[in-house]
């Protein structure tokens, strides 16, 4: 399996604050990665694909990059609701997700 | 707007195989490949298996011997279940759909059904 660690596990931030969430992989992936958002009680939400592609309906503040097996979610101007838990996932073989960076109000 | 919903007994017993159900509503199955995915209460997400609308299937190989999805296309619906269950396999099951933009991805996800193991 290919494992996906995620960096860090949580992160205490601002509303207007920029922020970065860090997804590495054990071996490369190429493009292969996807990030979600999952808020208490629900189901995970598609936010980014192919590493930088923003899902139909996403925020512009959202944005997604790297390739190989570093990459990166960050989001330009953080607003009340992106307060919620952001997993990677890789699709270039079984797929597997990050263990969650959870990111509260500081 | 398609959506899915799970549904399947909340309380299995240690040993026994769980079975739920997933129904895509306001949508076709066909041409798609679905998933089941889990989560631990309070923990990560671990993908389970798929299956296409013609039938084959994958499964995580951590848990493909205790493993079987199956589709109904007449009922618009896909199926779970897992075998010889224990403490380790409480958590809520989502359904979810996986397509292709460039990279395989679930775009859409049902509310998730919490199964819990126990006597």
């Amino acid at each position: 399996d290919i494992q996906m660690t995620q960096s860090p596990s949580s992160l205490s931030a601002s509303v207007g604050d920029r922020v970065t969430i860090t997804c590495r992989a054990s071996q490369t992936i190429s493009s292969n990665l996807n990030w979600y958002q999952q808020k208490p009680g629900k189901a995970p939400k598609i936010l980014i694909y192919a590493a930088s592609s923003l899902q139909s309906g996403v925020p512009l503040r959202f944005s997604g990059g790297g390739s190989g097996t570093d990459f990166t979610l960050t989001i330009s101007s953080l607003q009340p609701e992106d307060f919620a838990t952001y997993y990677c996932q890789q699709s270039f073989s079984t797929p597997t997700f990050g263990q969650g960076t959870k990111l509260e109000i500081k | 707007q398609v959506q899915l919903q799970e549904s399947g007994p909340g309380l299995v017993k240690p040993s026994e195989t769980m079975s739920l159900t997933c129904t895509v509503f306001d949508g076709s199955i066909g041409s798609y490949y679905w998933s089941w995915i889990r989560q631990p209460p309070g923990k990560g997400l671990e993908w389970i298996g798929y299956i296409s609308y013609s039938g084959s299937s994958n499964y995580n190989p951590s848990l493909k011997s205790r493993v079987t999805i199956s589709i109904d296309t007449s009922k618009n619906q896909f199926s779970l279940k897992l075998s010889s269950v224990t403490a380790a396999d409480t958590a809520i099951y989502y359904c979810a759909r996986r397509i292709t933009l460039g990279s395989y991805l679930f775009d859409l996800w049902g509310r998730g059904t919490l199964v819990t193991v126990s006597s």
